[in-house]
């Protein structure tokens, strides 16, 4: 079975911060993880991936996550926040042969001017 | 058109009535998904296609019916609806398994927001 945890529902920072937003899995097998975005009114957007081999995984708009199995996390960062960042982001765990991939609940990142 | 798309954008109907959603992708793809995002509640999938025949369907109400004509189009619909069933109404696709691809990277479209009065 698989699930996924998101640590904080909002997570508020200012434009020019890091931005963390934290993401935990449980996987019976060698998990694939995914970060989406969703804009107000739109569908969701693949940030990045992890499938295997190297376990800092850089995405799209200066994002990265690292996958760190002893600790079954899979943390998204950004070392410098903009306003356009604002947004929901979900973190999602999948495995192999299967078509059911996992969704946590998201978390909403306000950026502050 | 390109990516996922979604017809209508937005759907207001009541509870007797009877509406379709409509799904469609130039992605090439073999594999569709429904799903439910309701407020505060996480990513709910609904229904799976694959290679237009059903491979999931998640406990969900028979007042939502789903359609795959072809892996390119995707239907949902819709009867006696309840107002609890006001959400956004997510498409979604990704390469099919047979493609040797065995994780799913999907694809969503904009999505519908329905709202039932």
């Amino acid at each position: 079975a698989q699930s996924v945890t998101q640590l904080g529902s909002h997570v508020s920072v200012s434009e020019g911060a890091l931005v963390l937003l934290r993401c935990n899995y449980s996987s019976s097998v060698p998990p694939y993880l995914f970060w989406y975005v969703q804009y107000p009114n739109q569908g969701l957007q693949l940030l990045l991936k992890y499938t295997t081999g190297a376990t800092l995984v850089k995405g799209i708009n200066g994002f990265e996550a690292e996958f760190k199995k002893s600790e079954t996390s899979f943390h998204l960062t950004k070392p410098s926040a903009h306003m356009s960042d604002a947004a929901e982001y979900f973190c999602a765990v999948s495995g192999t042969g299967g078509f059911k991939t996992i969704f946590g609940a998201g978390t909403r990142l306000f950026v502050k001017a | 058109e390109t990516g996922v798309t979604q017809t209508p954008r937005h759907l207001v109907m009541g509870m007797t009535n009877k509406k379709s959603l409509k799904c469609e992708q130039h992605l090439g793809h073999n594999a569709m998904y429904w799903y439910k995002q309701s407020a505060k509640k996480p990513l709910e999938l609904m229904f799976v296609y694959n290679f237009k025949e059903q491979t999931e369907n998640n406990s969900v109400p028979s007042r939502f019916s789903p359609e795959c004509p072809n892996s390119s189009h995707l239907f949902l619909h819709l009867h006696t609806l309840q107002p609890e069933d006001s959400a956004l109404y997510l498409c979604a696709s990704s390469q099919d398994f047979l493609a040797g691809f065995t994780y799913n990277e999907q694809f969503f479209g904009p999505g519908t927001r329905l709202t039932v009065l």
